[in-house]
């Protein structure tokens, strides 16, 4: 019973290097979500899915890339990573939820990323 | 501005005490209310929702709902060391897809 499990869960990359973040769900979800976190910061939406092959942008887009080519496999790309980007990453995936009857986001346990 | 806001403190309070936790969101339209709780180093995990107005209690955590002020608040009574933890409020928008999440709140309960 994995749930969300993110790979990998720490790295180092020096500017200007490039990487892809790996969420993987095991729960059949049609949503799913890259959040950053900082401190003081909160969860900050970065992109999210809401079915295999689409993605949209959230509220800090820039610098990154994302792809769902399978539906319980989301991507993460940095192509050219800045030291602005060094944060917490969290890959999130939900059903589908509505205004009255919500939704829950089950989370990974975080990828620690710095950017020297 | 941002659709829920949260003092992301840190609150810092002795074994035993009320823990009060508060967000603030803009859009009175909002109907369903999470709190998330965080352990160090962990992914946020829901620890209760409510929807509307009113209050909502698991145990020692009452969630409670203001729509006439567009205020949310979460209390943890007789708190335990195990209860420090950063506290999330959220948000569902509706006619939208994705959680909105206030900065956080990070509680530390003294032995």
């Amino acid at each position: 019973n994995a749930g969300v499990t993110q790979t990998p869960k720490f790295r180092v990359l020096k500017t200007g290097q490039s990487m892809t973040l790996l969420c993987a769900q095991d729960m059949n979800h049609e949503y799913m979500y890259w959040y950053r976190q900082d401190p003081g910061m909160g969860l900050r939406l970065i992109h999210y899915s809401v079915g295999e092959g689409t993605t949209a942008k959230g509220e800090v887009p820039d610098g990154y890339n994302v792809s769902r080519l399978k539906k319980q496999n989301f991507l993460l790309g940095l192509e050219s990573a800045a030291p602005s980007q060094t944060s917490v990453y969290f890959c999130a995936s939900s059903y589908p939820g509505t205004a009255l009857r919500g939704t829950e986001a089950f989370f990974g346990q975080g990828t620690r990323l710095t950017v020297v | 501005q941002k659709e829920v806001e949260q003092d992301p403190g840190p609150l810092s309070v002795p074994e035993g005490a009320i823990v009060s936790l508060n967000c603030t969101y803009s859009n009175s339209a909002f109907q369903y209310f999470m709190w998330y709780r965080q352990y160090s180093r962990k992914g946020p995990e829901l620890l209760m929702y409510t929807y509307s107005s009113g209050n909502k209690e698991d145990g020692r955590f009452t969630a409670q709902v203001d729509k006439s002020s567009k205020y949310i608040s979460l209390f943890i009574r007789d708190s335990q060391p195990s209860d420090s933890a950063t506290y999330l409020c959220a948000i569902f928008p509706p006619n939208d897809y994705k959680l909105s999440f206030g900065a956080g709140t990070t509680v530390t309960v003294r032995a």
